[in-house]
């Protein structure tokens, strides 16, 4: 049931820079709803990476990085290296059909 | 720190009912809606329902008829019910700490559901 649509995979050298999408709607992302981004590796739980669009918390290295704007967002991550391959997850509030909290369909990135 | 970890069966037969119940410690309990999280095979994560300290709770429409999220205040725990479960009931269920965003989360139990 995600709503909010990523392209299924992402990948790039160590040292680059990768970007994933996360496309919503106006009930959703256009509506001015904050994204926040995950990273799951199989077998952990799940790590917030960045919440309200653009803040990272505590001990989320700087080369993460999200913004929003009109009803997409993005995460980039720059200096890619072995231990960001995993899978991410966009989330973020919608306002119709009841369902509060939707997520993106998730990426997973391969370090080349 | 705060911590939460899933416990319950892994497996379950269709139609019977899937019961969890997740654990917090660290603290914090009181403050939060704590949340259950569900990741289908090869799927994305679908938001289940979300309950605070006074037992409130909201739940995704398309569960909302087999669903209950029960507190336990005593305990710091919560836990998720959820009946008549069929094959497409199958996946990696997990419970996080709900405060504007998710964080932290559980590590997350996988439930079976075959006979």
């Amino acid at each position: 049931q995600s709503v909010l649509t990523q392209p299924p995979s992402v990948s790039g050298a160590p040292g680059q820079r990768v970007t994933i999408s996360c496309t919503g709607s106006s009930s959703n992302i256009g509506a001015g709803y904050d994204v926040h981004w995950y990273q799951h590796l199989p077998g952990t739980a799940p790590k917030l990476l960045i919440y309200d669009n653009n803040n990272r918390p505590s001990g989320v290295p700087d080369r993460f990085s999200g913004s929003r704007s009109g009803t997409s967002a993005s995460l980039a991550i720059t200096g890619l290296q072995a231990e960001d391959e995993a899978d991410y997850y966009c989330q973020s509030y919608d306002s119709s059909l009841g369902v509060f909290y939707v997520f993106g369909t998730g990426s997973r990135v391969t370090v080349l | 720190q705060v911590q939460l970890q899933e416990s319950g069966p892994g497996l379950v037969k269709p139609s019977e009912t899937l019961s969890l119940t997740c654990t917090v410690s660290g603290g914090s309990f009181s403050s939060y809606y704590w949340t259950w999280i569900r990741q289908l095979p090869g799927k994305g994560l679908e938001w289940i329902g979300n309950i605070d300290y006074s037992g409130r709770t909201n739940y995704n429409p398309s569960l909302k008829s087999r669903v209950t999220i029960s507190v336990d205040t005593s305990n710091e725990q919560f836990s998720l019910k959820l009946t008549s479960v069929t094959a497409a009931d199958t996946a990696l269920y997990l419970c996080a700490r709900l405060g504007g965003w998710f964080d932290p989360w559980g590590q997350g139990t996988l439930v079976t559901v075959s006979s």
